[in-house]
């Protein structure tokens, strides 16, 4: 079974530009959660979709937005970029996103805004 | 807000020396507990999970985690290292959160094992 699939895996943008990030699930997981990871800290949790619809959202500003389609695949789109959006943007599926249900995780999209 | 507490940052062992990461949670609801493993140039992945029953839980590669309800702690050990636990750890909680649940994650701790 293939993997959490994430692109591009790296980007370069400049402040104020806008960048989508991609997101392909393991077959048949229904959930797909969104996460920035950064040295200082770690991994913060940006939302959670499933079924096309978002049911949790973390501490980020309206800039981070997302979507789901029907095929459970997800975008992440960020506007306005700032210096520190820079960072690595993780996607993890789980089978039915339940409270136990373990995630899987993408390699990532590393994002440098210059 | 639930948040989770990973004292040590970095740690630095030598081969056959024995591990424990400390995590400690803040939640009195319902929890779920990961321990997830990022290795130098690889995706995250589960090393083990709690949801209920015998709180001393297994994982894979030899690593143990116990959960203990009233110090809010789920600690991750090893008894003895290898060169190749060399990585990342996160600890991680699932906390209900109206009909769903938030993750959250600890800051990681990074292992470095000598030789």
């Amino acid at each position: 079974k293939a993997g959490v699939t994430q692109t591009p895996r790296y980007l370069i943008k400049t402040r104020g530009q806008q960048v989508t990030l991609s997101c392909s699930p393991i077959s048949g997981h229904r959930s797909v959660s969104w996460y920035q990871q950064t040295p200082g800290q770690g991994l913060q949790f940006l939302f959670e979709y499933f079924s096309e619809t978002q049911r949790n959202k973390g501490n980020f500003p309206g800039r981070f937005s997302g979507r789901q389609f029907s095929n459970s695949r997800s975008e992440m789109n960020v506007s306005t970029l700032e210096l520190g959006d820079s960072a690595l943007y993780l996607c993890a599926s789980s089978l039915a996103g339940r409270q136990n249900s373990p995630l899987h995780f993408g390699n990532g999209t590393r994002l440098t805004v210059t | 807000a639930q948040s989770v507490s990973q004292h040590n940052h970095h740690v630095i062992l030598s081969e056959a020396a024995s591990l424990e990461l400390g995590c400690n949670y803040s939640y009195g609801g319902t929890v779920n507990l990961f321990w997830y493993v990022q290795y130098p140039g690889q995706h995250l992945q589960l090393l083990l999970k709690y949801f209920s029953g015998d709180p001393l839980v297994k994982g894979i590669k030899g690593f143990e985690a116990e959960f203990i309800k009233s110090k809010f702690s789920f600690n991750l050990r090893k008894p003895s290292v290898q060169w190749s636990d060399t990585a990342e750890y996160f600890c991680a909680v699932n906390a209900a959160s109206g009909g769903s649940y938030i993750p959250t994650f600890g800051r990681g701790t990074s292992l470095i094992v000598h030789p």
